[in-house]
């Protein structure tokens, strides 16, 4: 049974799509991450909840919205796919945010023609 | 900005070796340090996490820590094949909370 689940693993779409990607944990965690790793594997955190407040966004364009409905979910809408959106996503939780040991998903790799 | 360094590599090291892996933290305000492996094409999965000053032992791995220095470091004795992957190192600043990850040393053990 995975803990932190992502759904699709490989989405291929066209510029200017919108396109969204879901993460489910199953861990009981009150944290969830949504970090963006680029070709050079550089992972970078791009929005964090805690128990369904966003606390983190780190300069982020507004194309990217998070939402979380409860805290096991957190899904990633992005608007009009740039070239440079192309990248794999992960979801990752944690039990706080404070200590932060963080579980990851699979990962989402997208690709933006 | 907050900033975490790592050597980039390759750092080769034979079997049976010990493989010793370097971070250093911009933000002294940091609280919590996290070592993560990422297999080429997985996600990155924790090995060691430390909170305070010293070592930590959990098997073949020893986190380090040294808050006035602001490096933390990673040992992994008896080095496999196995565990040529990427390593990152991660940091989580106080207050903010924001994770900071390095851009990670790539590890090659040699048989």
């Amino acid at each position: 049974d995975t803990a932190v689940s992502q759904t699709p693993k490989y989405l291929v779409t066209q510029m200017g799509n919108d396109k969204s990607i879901k993460c489910e944990q199953n861990l009981g965690h009150d944290t969830m991450y949504w970090y963006k790793q680029d070709s050079k594997k550089f992972l970078k955190i791009m929005f964090s909840y805690n128990n369904k407040e966003l606390i983190i966004n780190e300069t982020v364009p507004n194309r990217f919205s998070p939402k979380s409905p409860d805290k096991a979910h957190l899904n990633l809408h992005i608007n009009s796919l740039e070239l440079g959106d192309s990248a794999v996503y992960f979801c990752a939780s944690s039990q706080d945010q404070v200590r932060g040991i963080q579980y990851f998903g699979a990962g989402t790799r997208l690709s933006v023609l | 900005q907050k900033e975490v360094e790592q050597n980039s590599g390759p750092l080769s090291v034979p079997e049976g070796a010990i493989a010793s892996l370097n971070c250093t933290y911009s933000d002294r305000g940091s609280q919590s340090f996290f070592w993560y492996r990422q297999y080429s094409g997985k996600s990155p999965e924790l090995i060691m996490f430390i909170y305070s000053n010293g070592d930590k032992e959990d098997g073949r791995f020893t986190a380090q820590l040294n808050k006035a220095s602001q490096y933390v470091s990673l040992l992994i004795r008896d080095s496999q094949p196995s565990d040529s992957a990427t390593y990152l190192c991660a940091v989580i600043s106080g207050g903010s909370y924001i994770p900071t990850f390095g851009r990670g040393t790539s590890l090659i053990v040699h048989p």
